[in-house]
Order: structure tokens, then C-alpha cells, then sequence
């Protein structure tokens, strides 16, 4: 089965240091892959998203993500946080097909501290 | 910027009563969607709809769900008899599809928050 995992739920980082959020994906066949943040009480705002070309893709808000085929991974990164960007960070994928549906993983909370 | 709205963005029920989820897809856009998101979980995959019918469903989206594009811009999510675990922020989404690559993303809507009391 197709399938998403964020194995961390929360991630706390001092402000201005760099962090990686993680992302494994589960599928037999090509995927598209996305980043989306959830700020408190407000809904879905893409981050960036790959779908094919360049394995490094840059976002909004300095956020980038490597697309890694061989370990089926995309992992979020940036080389400085700040406060502001406390939020749920959601991978998504979607197999293609007619409705390009998406699944969503758990979710990694980023905690930023001053 | 075009963008999808969802009304109305918090909606409390009583268990039994009926509720309809209202969404403003992009007006150019031919897929929609349905997702929601219990509290403190992932987001989950209800339904999509083209060309005036559902194109594919969850094991979640049973026989007390529907959903309808009544007319040329509004799309709705029908709970016949909701329950207290339909309590969720349910997320409408609509996508424009040429069949083009890019045309992969769907666009989100800010949600409406149901409880179901």
C-alpha cells in the first residue's frame, strides 16, 4: 500500500538554527511530493512541491526539500529558523492517476525557541 | 489571487442534525475535493469530483455522506446525520487539470471547523 511516514511528531529548535523535518514515502510507482504548513487555526498553504526535473526544490519562506528516489525520502530543510515558523508541516504525496489525490503523512510540529 | 473559501468556518451541531459544508472552488478549476482533519491527526482523503460526479471516494466517505456541485461556482459537503465523530476541520480543494504536470496541485480552502455536540 501506498503510504506516507513522518516519523517525528515534534521537532524543537532554537531560533536561528538550522532544521530537517523528515519524510519517507512508500510507493511502487512515481510520485509527485509536497510540503504543506498549518499555521495555528489556519488551513493548508503549499511550501513547495517536487514534480520532476531538479531533485532540489525551493520554497516559500527559505524552506527547500531534496527529492532522494533511492530512499524514497524528501526531506524538508532550512538553514535558519525563526519564531515564526512554529507550525505543523504535513508531507503529501499523491501516485498520479485520474484524481491525483493526496495522502498526507502525521505531521511534525516545529517548535522554535527563542 | 484566486484562492478556494470555505463557509462558514466554524459550524457547531447537534449529533443527529444534518449538516452542509459550503466551498468556493477557483472558478477555472475541474477537480474538487474533500479532506478532513480530526484534531491532533493527519489529513484524510474524503472524495473527489469531476465533471458533476464523484470520481473517487474513502472507505470513510459512507452512505451519510455526499457531496454536490449544485451550480456553476458552489460545491458542497452534505453529513446526513452527523455523529460525534464526524467532529473535524473538514478542508475543501480544487484543482485546475490540463494534463499537464504542474496542474498536479490542488489549492486548499481554510477549512470549516465542525463539532459535533
Amino acid at each position: 500500500a501506498q503510504s506516507v511516514t513522518q516519523l517525528d511528531s515534534q521537532v524543537p529548535v532554537f531560533e536561528e538554527a538550522p532544521v530537517e523535518l523528515r519524510c519517507n514515502y512508500s510507493s511502487s510507482v512515481s510520485v509527485y511530493l509536497f510540503w504543506y504548513v498549518q499555521y495555528p487555526n489556519q488551513g493548508l498553504q503549499l511550501l513547495l512541491k517536487y514534480l520532476s526535473g531538479s531533485t532540489l526544490v525551493k520554497g516559500i519562506n527559505g524552506f527547500e526539500a531534496e527529492f532522494n528516489k533511492s530512499q524514497t525520502s524528501f526531506h524538508l530543510r532550512k538553514p535558519s529558523v525563526h519564531i515564526s515558523d512554529t507550525a505543523e508541516y504535513f508531507c503529501a504525496v499523491t501516485f498520479g492517476g485520474a484524481t491525483n489525490k493526496l495522502i498526507f503523512g502525521t505531521g511534525t510540529l516545529l517548535a522554535v525557541q527563542p | 489571487e484566486p484562492e478556494v473559501t470555505q463557509t462558514p468556518s466554524h459550524q457547531v451541531t447537534q449529533m443527529g442534525q444534518e449538516v452542509i459544508l459550503r466551498c468556493v472552488p477557483i472558478s477555472n478549476h475541474l477537480y474538487f475535493y474533500w479532506y478532513r482533519q480530526i484534531l491532533g491527526q493527519k489529513v484524510e482523503f474524503l472524495v473527489s469530483f469531476y465533471n458533476n460526479e464523484i470520481s473517487e471516494k474513502s472507505e470513510i466517505f459512507d452512505d451519510q455522506f455526499s457531496v454536490e456541485r449544485p451550480d456553476g461556482s458552489n460545491f458542497t459537503l452534505k453529513i446526513r446525520s452527523t455523529k460525534l465523530e464526524d467532529s473535524a476541520m473538514y478542508f475543501c480543494a480544487s484543482r485546475f487539470d490540463r494534463g499537464l504536470i504542474r496542474d498536479t496541485e490542488a489549492f486548499f480552502g481554510q477549512g470549516t471547523r465542525l463539532t459535533v455536540v
